[in-house]
């Protein structure tokens, strides 16, 4: 079946810091992927999104890129600030499917 | 426009207890999804309803759990004789419709504790 891998965290960084946070998947067929951020207690906030091969979705400052060769999807942020801290999901939903299929998450901790 | 809508935040029941949680979607959406993060986990569907219609439920325990949509009001999660392993976080998301590109809207989940 499909399913996310992303790396364990937590990530710990400085302010400013570069930030990657790795995903994989494994998936038939052609899932559009996702990463999802949850603030403490709080629900998960759609961050950015890509539909297809070699599409870069950003928002915020974050930026990843459908990788279908790698089958990856990479969380990127140039500069992390504080308020960055949080956790974040990468997940996809393939097509003729209903369901979100999630990674465990990535606690990102950033510190001033 | 408000946004998906869960209450209770947060749920303590003792084990044996019927566990009550309720989601309302964001308005015009008629496609609700539920999910359960266990502690330290991702999320993992439990099932998917439209209005009055239930469409995947591969992802519910067999036994216990049931969900509705009914056509008025909220979507209804319903744990009977709750045990402490189903001690989690349950979300609700709703969409528009269905299909790959379409954003599903999260509400802030509802903690559940059995005791």
């Amino acid at each position: 079946g499909d399913s996310v891998t992303q790396m364990e965290g937590p990530v710990t960084l400085s302010e400013e810091a570069f930030l990657t946070i790795n995903c994989t998947y494994t998936a038939t067929g052609y899932p559009s992927l996702f990463w999802y951020v949850q603030y403490p207690g709080e629900g998960l906030q759609l961050l950015l999104k890509a539909t297809k091969a070699d599409d870069k979705g950003s928002n915020k400052g974050f930026e990843a890129t459908y990788r279908k060769e790698t089958t990856s999807f990479h969380l990127e942020k140039g500069s992390v600030q504080v308020s960055d801290s949080a956790v974040y999901f990468c997940a996809l939903l393939n097509t003729g499917f209903q369901k979100l299929v999630f990674g465990t998450g990535t606690r990102l901790l950033v510190s001033p | 426009n408000a946004g998906v809508m869960q209450n209770p935040r947060h749920l303590v029941r003792r084990r044996g207890q019927e566990a009550r949680l309720r989601c309302s979607p964001m308005k015009g959406h008629s496609h609700v999804y539920w999910y359960r993060q266990l502690p330290e986990e991702g999320l993992k569907f439990m099932v998917y309803l439209q209005k009055e219609n239930i469409i995947d439920e591969s992802g519910m325990p067999k036994e216990r759990f049931s969900a509705e949509f009914p056509k008025e009001g909220p979507s209804i999660l319903r744990i009977q004789q709750v045990v402490r392993g189903d001690s989690a976080a349950y979300f609700c998301a709703s969409s528009p419709q269905q299909g790959g590109n379409t954003e599903a809207f999260f509400g802030q989940g509802t903690r559940l504790t059995v005791v």
